[in-house]
C-alpha cells in the first residue's frame, strides 16, 4: 500500500470549535487532495495542493482551509465546525496529474460535529 | 450540476452472474475515466480505468466499456463474487487526466452467495 495515513481516524467535536485533520504521506507525491463523502453525494473535492504552499479550492471549500508546509503533510482545518460538516473525510495523493492509476486514498477520518 | 451520474444507488446479483454498473457523464471535455471500489471503513481503491481513445479495457474479471457518443460507461464484473460487494464509484477527468477527478455518487453492489 502507498504510504498515506490520516489522523485522527475518528473525532467528535462540538459546534463552533476548530478542528484540524492531518494527512501524511511517505511517497513524496506532489499532489494531495481532501474529499468528503456524504450519503447521496458521493465524493466531493474540498481543497487540493499541487506543491508545498500551493493550494486551491475545490467544489465544497466553504468553511474549510488547508495548509501544506511540507511535501508530506496536508492539513485540513475547520475554523468553526458546524453540524453540516459531519462527514467522512478522505485524503488522496497522486504522483502527477496524469491519471494512469488515479489517486491513492487514505483510510478516512470520521468527523461528528454535535 | 452533477457531471458524473450513477443513477442506480444499489444493485444486487447472484454469485457467478454478471454485475453491470453504469455511469453517465455530461461534460464532453472528460477524456479519462476510472472506477473505484470502496469497502466500509476503508478508503476507495483504484479498480480500472479507460482513456477516451479506447472503447474497452479489461483486467481479469473486470471490463470497462466506454460509449463516447452516448457519454456512457459501464463496468462489467464476470463472474461476480461475494467479495465484490462494495460501493463502486465512477470518476472522470479532463485534458488527458490532468484535471482533477470528479466522482459520481456511487453504486452499492451486493453479491449474494
Amino acid at each position: 500500500d502507498a504510504g498515506i495515513t490520516q489522523s485522527p481516524r475518528h473525532k467528535v467535536t462540538e459546534t463552533g470549535t476548530p478542528v484540524t485533520l492531518r494527512c501524511h504521506q511517505t511517497e513524496n507525491h506532489r499532489y494531495m487532495y481532501w474529499y468528503r463523502q456524504d450519503p447521496g453525494h458521493g465524493l466531493r473535492l474540498i481543497h487540493y495542493s499541487y506543491g508545498v504552499k500551493d493550494t486551491d479550492k475545490g467544489e465544497v471549500s466553504d468553511g474549510y482551509s488547508v495548509s501544506r508546509s511540507k511535501t508530506e503533510d496536508f492539513l485540513l482545518t475547520l475554523e468553526s465546525a458546524t453540524s453540516s460538516q459531519t462527514s467522512v473525510y478522505f485524503c488522496a495523493i497522486s504522483e502527477n496529474e496524469i491519471m494512469t492509476y488515479g489517486y491513492t486514498f487514505g483510510s478516512g477520518t470520521r468527523l461528528t460535529v454535535v | 450540476d452533477q457531471q458524473v451520474k450513477q443513477n442506480s444507488p444499489s444493485l444486487s446479483v447472484q454469485e457467478g452472474r454478471i454485475s453491470i454498473l453504469n455511469c453517465d457523464y455530461t461534460n464532453s471535455m472528460f477524456d479519462y475515466f476510472l472506477w473505484y471500489k470502496k469497502y466500509p471503513a476503508e478508503g476507495p481503491t483504484f479498480l480500472i480505468s479507460i482513456s477516451s481513445i479506447k472503447d474497452k479495457n479489461e483486467d481479469g474479471r473486470f471490463t470497462v466499456f466506454l460509449n463516447k457518443s452516448a457519454k456512457h460507461l459501464s463496468l462489467h464484473i464476470v463472474p461476480s463474487q461475494p467479495g465484490d460487494s462494495a460501493v463502486y464509484f465512477c470518476a472522470a477527468s479532463a485534458q488527458g487526466g490532468s484535471e482533477k477527478l470528479v466522482f459520481g455518487k456511487g453504486t452499492k453492489l451486493t453479491v449474494n452467495p
